[in-house]
């Protein structure tokens, strides 16, 4: 099974319009950490946001805001008054127990119109 | 923030030769650093995990003899294509940890490198 899943191939946004991106996760470990990077043509890959599997609240970073039900094993990311700027790929990556590798997701490219 | 830098960060080479990806952590000493390829459009896949001044973990399916990977200081690591060939043509990204900072956000990523080989 796939550690990290993200269903969404591409997703469509109008500027300053909220927009929600997908991202479920599949571990067995009671400790683990979701990310979520920003990639944009040029390639870096730009740190956003993370949760910790203990954390009591909802992750944010300005208009990042990361939507964690851990009951279900999501972790969308929500980014709300879309910029032209924030179109680019997004990966959902987690870190489980004490590893330091991550594991990524397939990505959501997202593309924002004036 | 901690920088990571890659260099170079694109490179054309004929297929047979070598290519050599250099990986710098510049404000921050990484005792580990991560390799990872991206096909177009797809996801990152770690290739391997590189260890300061031991032998680097490689991940199923990644041929070690392939790609040689040296971490000899605590900023440098280094990835080196041998025997190119047109199916090697990607994206090498490299990721730097810092140990120092702790918390979680402490692995840090290259802007990449390109590889395309004829």
């Amino acid at each position: 099974a796939q550690k990290i899943t993200q269903t969404q191939p591409g997703m469509f946004v109008q500027e300053k319009e909220a927009v929600t991106l997908d991202c479920t996760y599949d571990t067995s470990d009671p400790s683990y950490g979701l990310f979520w990077y920003k990639q944009p043509s040029s390639g870096e890959m730009i740190f956003l946001i993370y949760q910790g599997s203990y954390d009591q609240q909802n992750a944010t970073e300005g208009r990042y805001s990361l939507n964690f039900q851990k009951a279900r094993k999501s972790a969308n990311l929500v980014i709300s008054a879309s910029q032209l700027g924030d179109s680019a790929m997004y990966f959902c990556a987690m870190r489980e127990g004490g590893r330091s590798t991550l594991t990524f997701g397939k990505g959501t490219m997202l593309l924002v119109s004036p | 923030g901690a920088v990571v830098s890659q260099h170079p960060s694109r490179v054309i080479c004929k297929s047979g030769t070598s290519v050599k990806i250099e990986c710098r952590s510049l404000d921050f000493q990484a005792t580990t650093m991560f390799w990872y390829r991206q096909f177009p459009k797809q996801s990152l896949m770690l290739m391997a995990t590189s260890n300061e001044g031991s032998k680097a973990t490689y991940e199923q399916g990644v041929e070690k003899d392939k790609f040689l990977i040296n971490h000899a200081s605590l900023t440098l690591s280094t990835l080196t294509v041998t025997s190119a060939h047109p199916e090697d043509s990607s994206f090498y990204i490299c990721s730097a940890r810092d140990r120092s900072r702790g918390g979680y956000n402490e692995q840090f990523f290259g802007p990449g490198t390109r590889l395309t080989v004829l």
